[in-house]
């Protein structure tokens, strides 16, 4: 049971261009909406995070924009730069109980 | 954030041996988990390890195989036993620090299994 979609799988977007990233979630328990970065060889880290009380979260390049309604949030990075590229991953949990429903990942390439 | 280490950080093994895994954070945290990421694939996650009683082990996941132990508030164990090519994967530790009420998740480094 996949209770985290994502999409897309991949993504190519020219240096300076907006990256988007989609997921969507099945359980309405979930109040905990992270997104982790991974380069290879690399463990996840946490980039930004948001829970169900906001709409919109920025953090520097990158915001969350979340959707209660629709059950789904998504990733923008603006301006994107050729360090962007990595691999992301949208995530859920219930609150405090710390276990993370991880998505399927996006490989994103920033061209220059 | 809590600075993770895990131990190897890469291994080669043979079928139906067993390795154990360390993982060593520089703070007391207040949940430990171990999670497994199969190559080119997303993560999952296997257990919470629990201070000083037994593991909690997700669907499809299994003591026998995956035993761990956590002693303390900064160390933890994952042990595959009785490797087959299909363990072949990176196992992650994932902690949660004092401040776990935020929800904030922190991954080691990995540690990357090759099952020959």
């Amino acid at each position: 049971q996949q209770q985290v979609k994502q999409s897309p799988q991949s993504l190519i977007v020219q240096k300076g261009g907006i990256s988007i990233i989609n997921c969507a979630y099945e359980n309405t328990a979930f109040d905990y909406f992270p997104w982790y970065q991974q380069f290879p060889g690399k463990g996840p880290a946490l980039l930004i995070a948001i829970r169900p009380d906001v709409s919109e979260k920025k953090e520097g390049r990158f915001t969350i924009s979340f959707n209660k309604s629709a059950k789904q949030f998504s990733l923008h990075i603006m301006d994107s730069q050729p360090g962007d590229s990595a691999t992301y991953f949208c995530a859920a949990s219930k609150r405090n109980t710390g276990k993370l429903i991880f998505g399927q990942g996006t490989t994103l390439q920033v061209k220059p | 954030s809590a600075v993770i280490s895990q131990k190897p950080s890469r291994d080669i093994c043979q079928r139906g041996t067993s390795l154990t895994i360390q993982c060593q954070v520089d703070s007391q945290v207040t949940m430990m988990f171990w999670y497994r990421q199969q190559p080119g694939q997303s993560l999952t996650l296997i257990a919470t390890a629990n201070q000083g009683s037994e593991a909690t082990y997700e669907s499809g996941f299994v003591i026998d195989k995956f035993p761990i132990s956590r002693p303390n508030l900064t160390f933890s164990t994952l042990t595959v036993s009785n490797m087959s090519p299909e363990d072949s994967s990176i196992y992650l530790c994932s902690v949660g620090t004092g401040v776990f009420r935020s929800g904030e998740l922190f991954f080691g480094e990995g540690s990357r299994l090759t099952v020959l």
